[in-house]
C-alpha cells in the first residue's frame, strides 16, 4: 500500500532561518506528490505539488523536488516568516486516486 | 467563493448520541471526502464519494455512515457516538476522482468531542 513518512515535530525556528521538512514515501505505481499546509483554525490547503520524477513544485517561497531514486519529497524554504507558522503535511496519490497523508509537522517561527 | 463549507464548527456529544455533520461545496466538484484528523496520525479517510450517487469506504469507516445528498452536499452521520470518535473532521472536494484532477479543497473542520 501507500504510505508517507515525514519528520516529527515540532520544529521551532527564528525568523529568516532556513526550513527543511523531510518526507519519504512508499507507493505503488507512479505517485503524484503534494505538500499541504494547515494554518491555525483552518482547513488544509494545497501548498505545492509535483506529478513526475525530477519535477520541482514551488509556491510562496517553498520548494520541493520529486526524487524517485530516494523516494523523497523534502520541503524547503530559504527564509521563513512568522506567518509560515503552521502544520505541514506531505501527501501522495497513486493508482487508487486516494490521498495518503503523513502525520504532519508543526512549525513555529519566532520573531 | 465560499469553497467547502462545514457545519457545525464545534460539537459536544454524550456517548450514544447521534449527529450529522454537514458539508457543501460550491465549486461544481464531482468528488467529495470525509477525513478525521487525530494528533500524530495525519488525516485518515473515512468515506468518499467519487461522483454523485456513489459512496465508498475509506480507511476508517466503522461507526460512520454517509449520504451524498446531491452534487453539492455530502453528510457524515455518527449513529451512536463513542469517545474514540473525538476528533477533528474535515470535508474535502475535488474536481474528479482521478490522478490528474484530484487536487482536494478542504473545509475549515468540525471539532467534535464525545464525552
Amino acid at each position: 500500500g501507500n504510505s508517507v513518512t515525514q519528520m516529527e515535530g515540532p520544529v521551532t525556528l527564528s525568523e529568516e532561518a532556513f526550513l527543511t521538512i523531510n518526507c519519504t514515501y512508499t507507493a505503488t505505481g507512479y505517485p503524484s506528490l503534494f505538500w499541504y499546509v494547515q494554518y491555525p483554525g483552518e482547513g488544509l490547503q494545497l501548498l505545492l505539488k509535483a506529478t513526475k520524477a525530477d519535477d520541482k513544485g514551488s509556491n510562496k517561497g517553498f520548494e520541493a523536488t520529486y526524487r524517485k531514486e530516494t523516494t523523497s519529497f523534502h520541503l524547503e524554504k530559504g527564509s521563513v516568516q512568522v506567518s509560515d507558522s503552521a502544520v505541514y503535511f506531505c501527501a501522495l496519490t497513486s493508482n487508487d486516486y486516494k490521498l495518503s497523508f503523513g502525520a504532519g509537522t508543526t512549525v513555529t517561527v519566532r520573531a | 467563493n465560499a469553497g467547502v463549507t462545514q457545519t457545525p464548527k464545534f460539537q459536544v456529544l454524550k456517548t450514544g448520541q447521534s449527529m450529522t455533520l454537514q458539508c457543501a461545496q460550491d465549486m461544481n466538484h464531482n468528488s467529495m471526502y470525509w477525513y478525521r484528523q487525530d494528533p500524530g496520525m495525519g488525516l485518515r479517510l473515512i468515506y468518499y464519494s467519487a461522483s454523485e450517487g456513489t459512496t465508498d469506504k475509506g480507511e476508517v469507516p466503522n461507526g460512520y455512515n454517509v449520504s451524498r445528498l446531491n452534487k453539492r452536499e455530502f453528510s457524515l452521520r455518527l449513529e451512536s457516538a463513542a469517545p474514540s470518535q473525538t476528533s477533528v473532521y474535515f470535508c474535502a472536494s475535488s474536481e474528479a476522482f482521478s490522478r490528474a484532477k484530484n487536487i482536494q479543497y478542504f473545509g475549515a473542520g468540525t471539532r467534535l468531542s464525545v464525552l
